[in-house]
């Protein structure tokens, strides 16, 4: 499975637009980007996932460029509720759950 | 409809000692993967099981063992329990035709620390 970078942590005040950016320059053709959320003591969460282009569900929208060699969660005007740990992920989409999380990226939204 | 429930919530062992937690798939899935999440760190892979057999493994030594049942439950067991074992263990089921990255449910965690 492809690893990913992403930033360690990020900030962001009450009702902003926040853009959270992973690296995945070894992805494979049949690969899927997947983002998941965790608050703490808790299992993670599915948000959302893509191929290509643009994605967008209730909760985030996902941009992946042509090249796929990254993707950007975005989530719309962030509550306090938004503060967890963010999580990219690059694989299959069926047949793997054997998946590599990384460290995430910790947003803390702030009032 | 129940989603992924483990138990216990928290637990207390010391070094040497053994354990065994316990996860319950949500209802429809047949595949149950196991994760060892230290703090401050992403969850790690430690198998996988489907139809009563480990399916795939990660880097974990065996004193990591598991087990599923026929009802899909499944059972994760650590022998010989180091300082380092100390984290939350998450339990992820999926459905074998839908698992990968988007189709993955997971439960609360055990908390196990180890003194």
């Amino acid at each position: 499975l492809a690893k990913t970078t992403q930033p360690i942590s990020m900030d962001s005040y009450e009702g902003q637009e926040v853009n959270i950016t992973c690296s995945h320059n070894n992805i494979a053709t049949n690969d899927y980007i997947t983002w998941y959320q965790q608050f703490p003591s808790q299992g993670p969460r599915f948000i959302i996932q893509g191929y290509k282009t643009k994605v967008t569900n209730e909760v985030a929208s996902l941009f992946i460029p042509a090249d796929r060699k990254s993707s950007t969660l975005s989530l719309p005007r962030v509550s306090l509720s938004d503060t967890a740990v963010y999580y990219c992920l690059v694989g299959p989409q069926t047949g793997a759950n054997n998946l590599f999380f990384g460290t995430g990226t910790r947003l803390t939204v702030i009032p | 409809d129940a989603g992924v429930t483990q138990s216990p919530t928290h637990l207390i062992k010391t070094r040497g000692q053994q354990v065994t937690l316990r996860c319950s798939p949500k209802s429809g899935h047949d595949t149950v993967s196991w994760y060892q999440q230290a703090l401050g760190q992403g969850p790690q892979f430690i198998f996988q099981y489907y139809e009563e057999e480990e399916r795939q493994r990660g880097n974990f030594p065996d004193r990591f063992s598991g087990h599923q049942f026929p009802n899909y439950s499944s059972e994760l067991n650590v022998n010989a329990l180091l300082l380092g074992d100390s984290a939350l263990y998450l339990c992820a089921s999926s459905n074998r035709d839908r698992g990968g990255t988007g189709e993955l449910f997971f439960g609360e965690g055990s908390r196990l620390t180890v003194l």
